[in-house]
C-alpha cells in the first residue's frame, strides 16, 4: 500500500541553522500539507499546497517558514534560522484530488530537535 | 473559528472492556469530523469519519463513532477492546472537505491485559 514517507526522522539542529524537512507524497496525490505537534500540546496545521502554491497557511507559518515541491516527488519545508521553540514533531500529509472522503494521509513524521 | 477538545488524556482499560473516547467540538459552520490514530513510531491513521448522512459511522476494526450535534460531540466507542488497540486517539475538525484539520489534544488509550 502506498505511503507517505519523511527524512530524516530525527533531526538535531543548534538554534539559528537552517533546516529542511522532506516529504515523499503518495504519488498520484495532488494536495499536500504540513503539521507539527510541539511536546505535550495538539497537533497543530502550518500550510497546505496545491498546484505549486500556498492554498492556505496557519498564523504560525510566517517568513521564517518556506515549503516547495522542487521536482515533483518531494515536498519540503523549510524553517531558517530555528528558534528553540521550533523543536516539535513534523508531520506531512497529502491528499489526491476529490474522492469521496477528502482523506489526509499522513507521515511518520520528523522529530526536529533545537539545541 | 473552530476548535476540539478532547476530555480525557488518558484511558487505561482492560482487555475485552468496552471504551469511550470522548470529542467536543466548536464550530460556526458545518463541520466533517475525524478519528485518526498513532501508534508508536508511526504516522497518524484515519480511523473514521463523518462527512453527512448516516450520525454513526464505523471502522474496520470494531470502532464507532456518534455525530451529535445538539451536544457538539464526536464521542469514539468500541465494545470490546484488544491489547492491540493500545494507541493514541485524535479527534479532529475540518470546516470543509480537503481543508486544514483542527486537531484535539489526543487520548492515550492503553489496554491491559
Amino acid at each position: 500500500e502506498p505511503e507517505v514517507t519523511q527524512t530524516p526522522s530525527h533531526q538535531v539542529t543548534q538554534m539559528g541553522q537552517e533546516v529542511i524537512l522532506r516529504c515523499v507524497p503518495i504519488s498520484n496525490h495532488l494536495y499536500f500539507y504540513w503539521y507539527r505537534q510541539i511536546l505535550g500540546q495538539k497537533v497543530e496545521f502550518l500550510v497546505s499546497f496545491y498546484n505549486n502554491e500556498i492554498s492556505e497557511k496557519s498564523e504560525i507559518f510566517d517568513d521564517q517558514f518556506s515549503v516547495e515541491r522542487p521536482d515533483g516527488s518531494n515536498f519540503t519545508l523549510k524553517i531558517r534560522s530555528t528558534k528553540l521553540e521550533d523543536s516539535a514533531m513534523y508531520f506531512c500529509a497529502s491528499r489526491p484530488r476529490g474522492g469521496l472522503s477528502y482523506e489526509q494521509y499522513f507521515g511518520p513524521g520528523t522529530r526536529l530537535t533545537v539545541t | 473559528a473552530q476548535s476540539v477538545t478532547q476530555l480525557d488524556s488518558q484511558v487505561p482499560v482492560f482487555e475485552e472492556a468496552p471504551v469511550e473516547l470522548r470529542c467536543n467540538y466548536s464550530s460556526s459552520v458545518s463541520v466533517y469530523l475525524f478519528w485518526y490514530v498513532q501508534y508508536p513510531n508511526q504516522g497518524l491513521q484515519l480511523l473514521l469519519k463523518y462527512l453527512s448522512g448516516s450520525t454513526l459511522v464505523e471502522s474496520i476494526n470494531g470502532f464507532e463513532a456518534e455525530f451529535n450535534k445538539s451536544q457538539t460531540s464526536f464521542h469514539l466507542r468500541k465494545p470490546s477492546v484488544h491489547i492491540s488497540d493500545t494507541a493514541e486517539y485524535f479527534c479532529a475538525v475540518s470546516s470543509s472537505r480537503g481543508s486544514r484539520l483542527t486537531f484535539g489534544e489526543g487520548t492515550q488509550l492503553t489496554v491491559n491485559p
